[in-house]
């Protein structure tokens, strides 16, 4: 059973980088892709980027240049960054495995399982 | 980006109740339409992938369908379980999408 939770720093600062970190557990990081997710009040689910498990990553152009992902194999973890964070950037960040099949239709894919999702509030 | 739009935002049901949501897409995204489940404080589990394909281990009195720009989820017959908040997501081109949610409350 595939497993993912996210750790994180809770608080960050304005103008901060934001730093959130997935440890998978039940599958290698290596077979498959992983994404993340974050929730608001305000704009719902938006997704962030995904990660290949090549370590090329897929951003949401929303995001610009201040987001960052990487993958530690050694370690079966991922991480995203996030900088220049203001308030707006306060959500539950999710990390979730992006689940590539091919189907009759052609390749499709679908967020599963998520982790438990981390509170990232932006303040000073 | 591709708008994903569910009606309605709310809706008010009892057990045993047949409810339907609707999610339409800015554009044509095939069947490219999966549905989640999100319970307060939980993170969203997924229902429904490929517009119509049954997530392993979710009761069947979930089903969906419809292509192209308008889908539907149906609940056959409310569970008490089944008070949730529920989001579509176009898989079709990246950025992938979301819908902003439909929560189904208890009449």
């Amino acid at each position: 059973q595939v497993q993912l939770q996210e750790s994180g720093p809770g608080l960050v600062k304005p103008s901060e980088t934001l730093s959130v970190t997935c440890t998978v557990s039940g599958a290698s990081i290596s077979d498959y892709y992983w994404s993340w997710i974050r929730q608001t009040a305000g704009q719902g689910l938006e997704w962030i980027g995904r990660l290949y498990n090549s370590g090329s990553a897929n951003y949401n152009p929303s995001f610009k240049s201040r987001v960052t992902m990487s993958v530690d194999t050694s370690k079966n973890q991922f991480s995203l960054k996030l900088s220049s964070v203001t308030a707006a950037d306060t959500a539950v960040y999710y990390c979730v495995r992006d689940l590539e099949q091919w189907l009759v239709g052609g390749k499709d894919s679908w967020f599963d399982p998520w982790g438990q999702g981390t509170l990232v509030t932006v303040s000073s | 980006d591709i708008q994903m739009t569910q009606s309605p935002s709310s809706l008010s049901a009892s057990v045993g109740d047949r409810v339907t949501i609707t999610c339409r897409a800015s554009h044509s995204i095939s069947s490219y339409l999966n549905w989640y489940q999100q319970k307060p404080g939980k993170a969203p589990k997924v229902l429904i992938y490929a517009a119509f394909s049954l997530q392993s281990g979710v009761p069947s009195r979930f089903s969906g369908s419809g292509s192209g720009t308008e889908f539907t989820l149906t609940i056959s017959s409310l569970q008490p379980e089944d008070f949730a908040t529920y989001f579509c997501q176009q898989s079709y081109i990246s950025p992938w999408t979301f819908g902003q949610g439909t929560k189904v409350d208890m009449k």
